[in-house]
Formats: C-alpha cells, structure tokens, sequence
C-alpha cells in the first residue's frame, strides 16, 4: 500500500531556531515522485518542491533544504533560521502513477514565535 | 486570469440538501482533482477525472457525485448531505503524470448543520 507519514502534528519553534519535517512513505513502486506542500493560514496551498526516486541529491533552495534518503524512505524538509512568516501547515505527498494523483501526508503545523 | 477558481467560497448548508461545488480551471490541464481536507486526516482524494467524460473514484468517494462534460469544469456534488461532510474542498488540476505538481484552487469551506 501507498502511505505517507507525517509524525509530527505541531512543532513550536522560536525564530532564528532550525527546523526539520519528518516525512517517511511507503510504495512498491520503482517511480515515484515525492513532493512538499506549505499551507499558510490563509488556507491556500502552495507547491514547494518535488524530488523523483532516482535523484538523491539534496535540494537547497535559500533557507530550505530537503534531504531524501532511499533507504530510510524519508524526504524530511529543513527550515533554516526560522521566521514568523514560515508558520504554515506543510505537507509531504507522494504521486506514484501516471495518473497524477497525490497521497498526501497528515500534514505539521508548524508555528514560529518571535 | 488565468488559474483555477473554487465557487462558492464558503458554504453552509443543512443536513438532507444537495450542494454543488464548482472548480473552474483556464490552464486546459487533463487532469483535476477533488480533495477533502479534515484535521487529523491532511488531504484526501474524493474523485478524479483524466478527461472530459472520464472520471474515477478516489479514497472517500461515497456520498459524492461528479461529472466533467467540459475540459475546464470538475463540480461535485454532495447528493444529500450529512454533517460528515463538513470539510474544506479543494479542486486541483495538472497535465497528469506522476511528474507534475498539482495546482490548487483556494478551498471550498462547507459546513453542514
């Protein structure tokens, strides 16, 4: 079965700490596709990042960085020096079909506090 | 503009009542998504359509009626709704594939009393 596991519910952070979002999958699939998702508190949900299951490299994108590791099945998402206006609900998803559809994580709502 | 648009925005409805959402998409994308969004739960694929005239059940699909006579509509409908349902909807579309991010409308916040 296809799943995605977001373990942390809610982290609480203060600004300028560094932060890490679990996310481990499962799939029997050879290609697949995992990719993260923000929701800010205005409720509108904003594409962040995929990564395919044949590219390892971590991806650093300014104050992010997402490490995937094939052989612990996680893509965890890094946020560094924090700031308030990170505070979202994100998640991680998985897309392992030619028809495009997403298995999405429980999410982690994260709040940064100044 | 062009992007995708969820109508009506906020929804409250009473137990019994059928209730149509409608999600709009002008990027001609063959693929469009439902989704409900429940605390605990994250996002959970209601049905989906591949095409105009091809549409196919997700995770949650009872309870819930779809069609897609045109490219750029996906509405659903709650056929009679129960408190169960009351969520945020979101629509969502793509090319397809397992390459391509979704793109997402802004949500459909149903209550149902």
């Amino acid at each position: 079965a296809q799943k995605v596991t977001q373990a942390q519910t809610e982290i609480s952070v203060v600004e300028k700490e560094d932060v890490t979002l679990d996310c481990v999958y499962e799939t029997r699939d050879t290609t697949y596709y995992l990719f993260w998702y923000k929701q800010p508190p205005s409720g509108e949900l904003v594409f962040l990042i995929r990564r395919n299951s044949f590219d390892e490299q971590n991806e650093i994108s300014g104050r992010y960085s997402w490490n995937f590791q094939k052989s612990t099945s996680s893509f965890n998402f890094t946020i560094t020096a924090s700031q308030v206006v990170d505070s979202a609900v994100y998640f991680c998803a998985l897309n392992y079909n030619q028809g495009g559809k997403l298995i999405f994580g429980q999410g982690t709502e994260l709040s940064v506090k100044p | 503009d062009a992007g995708i648009t969820q109508s009506p925005r906020y929804k409250i409805t009473e137990t019994g009542r059928q209730v149509t959402l409608m999600c709009h998409q002008t990027w001609s994308h063959s693929y469009m998504f439902w989704y409900r969004q429940d605390l605990g739960h994250g996002l959970r694929l209601i049905y989906y359509s591949a095409a105009a005239d091809i549409t196919d059940k997700g995770e949650v699909p009872d309870g819930y009626v779809v069609s897609r006579s045109k490219t750029e509509n996906f509405p659903l409908t709650l056929e009679s709704a129960t408190r169960s349902q009351t969520s945020v909807y979101f629509c969502a579309s793509n090319y397809g594939g397992v390459y391509n991010e979704q793109f997402f409308g802004p949500g459909t916040r149903l209550t149902v009393l």
